[in-house]
């Protein structure tokens, strides 16, 4: 399999910029996961999906964030408008719930700089 | 809520063992996870603890105590390749499919 596929892998854009960032999750997967990640806050969960239903949106920081997931293949972030603070790394992962467990895991992540 | 806690940063020398405690409070618990991060790299799997006692796998191990609430990775035989940073996670009985995150302890191997 190849994996959880994120693009762009870097993103450069300016303050007021709309950001969308993409993720297939590896095939079969019925949880989706977006997380970001900062040296000040760690890995924080913005998001996720169950077949393709938005279960917990807790962490989407404000409404400037938002997130879809059309189809069992696709889901996106979209920042809009974007500022500085929201410079990170942001991570998708997929997970299959089987035989009592699951395990995440991680796309490649999308370097996102706002200036 | 949840607070995890681990050690910043801990360094030992290639050859030897390194043993990384991670404590949690949870409002439930349904399990533990341990990552090892590269820099500039995606967190990788390394083991699922849901029930007490030890888990091996190859040179890493991963011990839970629900009701301590403490967890530890073990890695034996140390390689330069495993300076890394291994995170723990909890996911809570009210929140399955999500994580908590620590904040990772930087592991540095020296030669």
């Amino acid at each position: 399999d190849a994996g959880v596929i994120q693009s762009p892998r870097h993103e450069v854009t300016e303050m007021g910029q709309e950001v969308t960032l993409r993720c297939k999750p590896i095939s079969g997967h019925d949880y989706l996961f977006w997380y970001r990640q900062t040296m000040m806050r760690g890995l924080e969960l913005l998001i996720y999906f169950n077949n393709n239903v938005p279960i917990d949106d807790s962490g989407m920081p404000e409404d400037r964030f938002s997130a879809k997931m059309p189809n069992a293949s696709f889901s996106t972030l979209k920042i809009q408008p974007s500022e500085p603070r929201d410079s990170a790394v942001y991570f998708c992962a997929s997970s299959l719930y089987e035989g009592g467990r699951d395990t995440q895991y991680f796309g490649p992540g999308t370097r996102l700089t706002v200036l | 809520g949840q607070n995890i806690d681990q050690p910043t940063e801990m360094t030992a020398t290639e050859g030897a063992i390194v043993q990384i405690n991670c404590t949690y409070q949870t409002s439930g618990f349904n399990g533990l996870f341990w990552y090892q991060q590269h820099a500039g790299e995606a967190p990788t799997f390394l083991s699922y603890n849901v029930l007490d006692g030890l888990e091996e796998k190859g040179r890493f191990s991963s011990f839970l105590s629900r009701s301590k609430g403490y967890s530890y990775l073990l890695l034996k035989e140390l390689q330069m390749k495993d300076s890394a940073s291994y995170l723990c996670a909890v996911r809570a009985t009210d929140s399955w499919g999500k994580l908590q995150f620590g904040a990772g302890t930087q592991v540095v191997v020296t030669p």
